[in-house]
């Protein structure tokens, strides 16, 4: 079975500053999706950046970006100019392409962004 | 968009009682998902189902069973509640890029 690991439960960042969230995961597959997801206090779930793991190219989304390393098993989350809006839960996920279509989960790091 | 409503955001209910939590997305997905969300520990697998009336049991089943008569609706139900079930519970159905959330139940059981 494959796990995610999320080893920072916090993060602080200063506003217009960058930070970095960090993801390792553990498979023996060879090609995955890989996400990241940020969960507001109101708790909608939203999709912030996706990426598939036979792509070499990072995935980039306006201010976020991410540093995918295959065989680290590594899938950094950089937000760039951080913004108070940032605040959240981060979640990283694990998606096999082969063992039906459910997403493993880390354990979440929480995101303050200071004025 | 897709939308994934659950029906109740907060749910205060007795141990032993008989609990259902309903999920309704609106975009004819087959698959759909239950997920329970605790601090530490992410979110982790209950059941999930990939079309009418077919279920698999995720990574934490016990204690939970699900129901799916219809295609838009997939339902979580704790059989007999207990205080170790008081968690946040999120339902997701599975689109082509990605996943749709619904935001959430937070369930206390006292």
């Amino acid at each position: 079975a494959q796990t995610v690991t999320q080893s920072q439960p916090e993060m602080s960042v200063q506003e217009a500053e960058t930070v970095t969230l960090s993801c390792t995961y553990d498979t023996s597959e060879s090609d995955y999706y890989l996400f990241w997801y940020k969960q507001p206090p109101s708790r909608q779930m939203i999709l912030v950046i996706r990426q598939e793991a036979y792509k070499q190219q990072n995935a980039t989304e306006n201010r976020f970006s991410v540093n995918f390393q295959k065989a680290a098993k590594s899938f950094s989350l950089k937000i760039s100019d951080s913004q108070l809006g940032d605040a959240a839960m981060y979640f990283c996920a694990y998606r096999s392409i082969n063992a039906g279509n459910m997403l493993t989960f880390g354990g979440g790091t929480r995101l303050m962004v200071k004025p | 968009d897709v939308k994934v409503t659950q029906s109740s955001r907060y749910l205060v209910k007795r141990t032993g009682e008989k609990v259902f939590l309903e999920c309704v997305q609106d975009m004819d997905h087959e698959n759909m998902f239950w997920y329970r969300q605790d601090p530490g520990l992410g979110l982790r697998l209950i059941y999930f189902s990939y079309d009418v009336k077919m279920k698999e049991k995720g990574d934490i089943p016990e204690g939970y069973s699900v129901s799916r008569e219809k295609k838009e609706r997939f339902s979580l139900i704790l059989e007999s509640a207990s205080t170790n079930q008081t968690s946040m519970y999120l339902c997701a159905s599975r689109t082509q890029w990605g996943y749709t959330f619904g935001s959430g139940t937070r369930l206390t059981v006292v």
